[in-house]
């Protein structure tokens, strides 16, 4: 079973629509999660950063982390053309007993349609 | 607004050359990595550094790729001695402390 596991899509929807990305991940070590969002041939930009269970809420963007069930989404709001990319979750283990690196869902591609 | 930098942003050469990634990560960060991206793939941590010394590598980080912090503002990553499969996107990350990282436009790397 892989680490992390993102459906890569690819994902089209009209503009204005309600965008949900999801993740599952199986190494219940993770306790900080990120979204970023990649353009073709690009690097990754950060948009969310969560740290355990909740809800975190940015602008349009609003990321989820359901740790019991090993399982974080990011809903896009109205989403707009300029929102077409690739949409990577990737997570990190906690501060104690070492380990910054982050791993990473392999990417969800989307494309908002005028 | 700070970013992470890194040159060149292309680089093409021959399979058992050496090359070097440069990067100039976000000045007040003490925390610096470098990633690849394979055409079509995830993106593969390769490893941390932090206070002069790595803090953490993966396994595809052999003896043939090291990293250096050759002054107070660069961050390097050497292989030596390159190969087919080297060909990638590689990206530099920093963060001012073990959160979040950003990432620079990264490098491709291209071995004939």
């Amino acid at each position: 079973q892989k680490e992390v596991e993102q459906d890569p899509g690819p994902l089209s929807v009209p503009e204005g629509a309600i965008v949900s990305l999801n993740c599952t991940y199986s190494n219940s070590a993770f306790q900080y999660f990120m979204w970023y969002r990649q353009y073709s041939r690009k690097g990754p930009e950060l948009l969310m950063y969560t740290y355990s269970s909740g809800n975190k809420e940015d602008g349009r963007f609003t990321a989820q982390v359901d740790k019991s069930s090993k399982y974080i989404s990011l809903f896009i709001r109205d989403s707009q053309p300029s929102d077409s990319a690739t949409y990577l979750c990737a997570m990190r283990r906690g501060l104690t007993g070492g380990g910054n690196k982050l791993t990473f869902g392999t990417g969800t591609q989307l494309k908002v349609e005028l | 607004e700070p970013e992470v930098t890194q040159t060149p942003s292309h680089q093409v050469t021959q399979m058992g050359q050496e090359v070097i990634l440069r990067c100039v990560p976000i000045s007040n960060h003490l925390y610096f990595y470098w990633y690849r991206q394979i055409l079509g793939q995830k993106v593969e941590f390769l490893v941390s550094f932090y206070n002069n010394e790595i803090s953490e590598k993966s396994e595809i980080f052999d003896d043939q790729f090291s990293v250096e912090r050759p002054d107070g503002s660069n961050f390097t990553l050497k292989i030596r001695s390159t190969k087919l499969e080297d060909s990638a996107m590689y990206f530099c990350a920093s963060s001012a402390k073990e959160e979040t990282q950003y990432f620079g436009p990264g490098t491709r790397l291209l071995v004939l």
